[in-house]
């Protein structure tokens, strides 16, 4: 597509209850990366993707965050068992390779745990 | 440990007047500085960028300053137009990663 699509683009939830937030980068951007950012706060990484491969899950918050990228494309972020800490909007973003800072957000997904 | 700082968590600008953002860092191994602005519900966007090797990059309205010796960039916006109030973010990128400071709210008056 023209841009990095996320979606959905606001999320409510019940504490406890799993979520699946999905980002579908820039066709031919083979880096993806995540982040979040809660109230007031600069943007936290979280995890980073070079094709189907992370190698950086440092920034995942906790065990109850997992991600995975299919087709070297779509990637899901998972959270199991929210909380709400975890109320944040979370951002994807694409760029052509991990080389290359010129990083394309996606809008982001308002997630809020209640 | 904050890598990237940026201290002032919003500014007030007349329309016309220069727009000074800050930026500080800590890691002199960081190989690109970059400014990001944000809108409401939407995702940063890239606004300008410089090299570790330079010291200024100019773009239009928009000029960076990189000051090595102090590990200091600025985002200079001038003349500040009403559309430029978002939130304005300095990254700082190495090794495949965005280092992100908590961004300054720019607020442009009438």
């Amino acid at each position: 597509g023209a841009g990095v699509s996320q979606s959905p683009s606001n999320k409510v939830t019940e504490k406890g209850k799993d979520v699946e937030l999905r980002c579908d980068p820039i066709s031919g951007h083979t880096a993806l990366y995540w982040y979040r950012q809660s109230l007031g706060q600069g943007l936290e990484f979280l995890i980073y993707f070079q094709g189907n491969s992370a190698p950086d899950k440092s920034g995942l918050p906790s065990d109850r965050f997992s991600a995975e990228r299919t087709g070297g494309s779509v990637s899901t972020l998972t959270i199991q068992r929210t909380q709400q800490e975890d109320s944040a909007v979370y951002l994807c973003a694409s760029s052509l390779s991990a080389a290359n800072y010129g990083y394309t957000f996606g809008s982001g997904t308002r997630l809020t745990v209640v | 440990d904050q890598q990237v700082k940026q201290n002032s968590p919003s500014l007030s600008v007349q329309e016309g007047r220069i727009s000074i953002l800050n930026c500080d860092y800590t890691n002199s191994m960081f190989d690109y500085f970059l400014w990001y602005k944000k809108y409401p519900a939407e995702g940063p966007t890239f606004l300008i960028s410089i090299s570790s090797i330079k010291d200024k990059n100019e773009d239009g309205r928009f000029t960076v300053f990189l000051n090595k010796s102090a590990k200091h960039l600025s985002l200079h916006i001038v003349p500040s137009q009403p559309g430029d109030s978002a939130v304005y973010f300095c990254a700082a990128y190495s090794n495949y990663q965005l280092i992100w400071g908590a961004g300054t709210k720019l607020i442009i008056k009438p």
